[in-house]
């Protein structure tokens, strides 16, 4: 079975612009959930989707957002970017949404992450 | 905040020997799953293990082996016979956030020198 495939795998952009990032996660998972990773904060949740419906959302602006499609792939945007946005975006697949079942959170498959730089 | 600690930040080992990763959590469920993940320098995260909170056995793959006490809210991850392939980061995550997500810890950097 493929992995989780997330592209592009590099990007970078200047302040102010905007950027899509998107995520195919494993054949059959419908969760799909998004973490930023920064040498200072460590990995940070920042949304899941499950049947195209966020389901939770981390502590991040609202420049922070996502979909996710029919066949459970997931896009994240970031508006308005700023410098502090520079990071690996993580996206991750489990069969099961969060939360189903109290403390017991699914087991999540990444993939590569998008290395950003806002310039 | 019920978090997860590493408190290794760097671990630094000649190849073959044993390294010990430690991990500390804190939560208020009594169910909850506890993972270990690798991040080599490629940057993706690969699962290595889930231990649910009701299984206390210790369990060993290979040269992997982890140690779960409950008492102790630790979970830690030895590394036997360690070779340069297993420089990564490790990190250590535990479930039931708030959001339904996963809390990881900081993580902590391995390097094997031959």
């Amino acid at each position: 079975k493929a992995g989780v495939t997330q592209t592009p795998r590099y990007l970078i952009k200047t302040r102010g612009q905007q950027v899509t990032l998107s995520c195919s996660p494993i054949s059959g998972h419908r969760s799909v959930s998004w973490y930023q990773q920064t040498p200072g904060q460590g990995l940070q949740f920042l949304f899941e989707y499950f049947s195209e419906t966020q389901r939770n959302k981390g502590n991040f602006p609202g420049r922070f957002s996502g979909r996710q499609f029919s066949n459970s792939r997931s896009e994240m945007n970031v508006s308005t970017l700023e410098l502090g946005d520079s990071a690996l975006y993580l996206c991750a697949s489990s069969l099961e949404a969060s939360g189903r079942r109290r403390g017991l959170t699914d087991t999540q498959y990444f993939g590569p992450g998008t290395r950003l730089t806002v310039l | 905040a019920q978090k997860v600690t590493q408190a290794q930040t760097e671990i630094s080992v000649v190849e073959k020997e044993d390294v010990t990763l430690d991990c500390v959590y804190e939560t208020r469920d009594t169910t909850y799953y506890l993972f270990w993940y690798k991040q080599p320098p490629s940057g993706e995260l690969v699962f290595l293990i889930r231990r649910n909170s009701f299984d206390e056995q210790n369990e060993i793959s290979g040269r992997y082996s982890w140690n779960f006490q409950k008492s102790t809210s630790s979970f830690n991850f030895t590394i036997t016979a360690s070779q340069v392939v297993d420089s990564a980061v490790y990190f250590c995550a535990r479930s039931g956030g708030s959001q339904g997500n996963l809390i990881f810890g900081k993580g902590t950097k391995l390097s094997v020198k031959p």
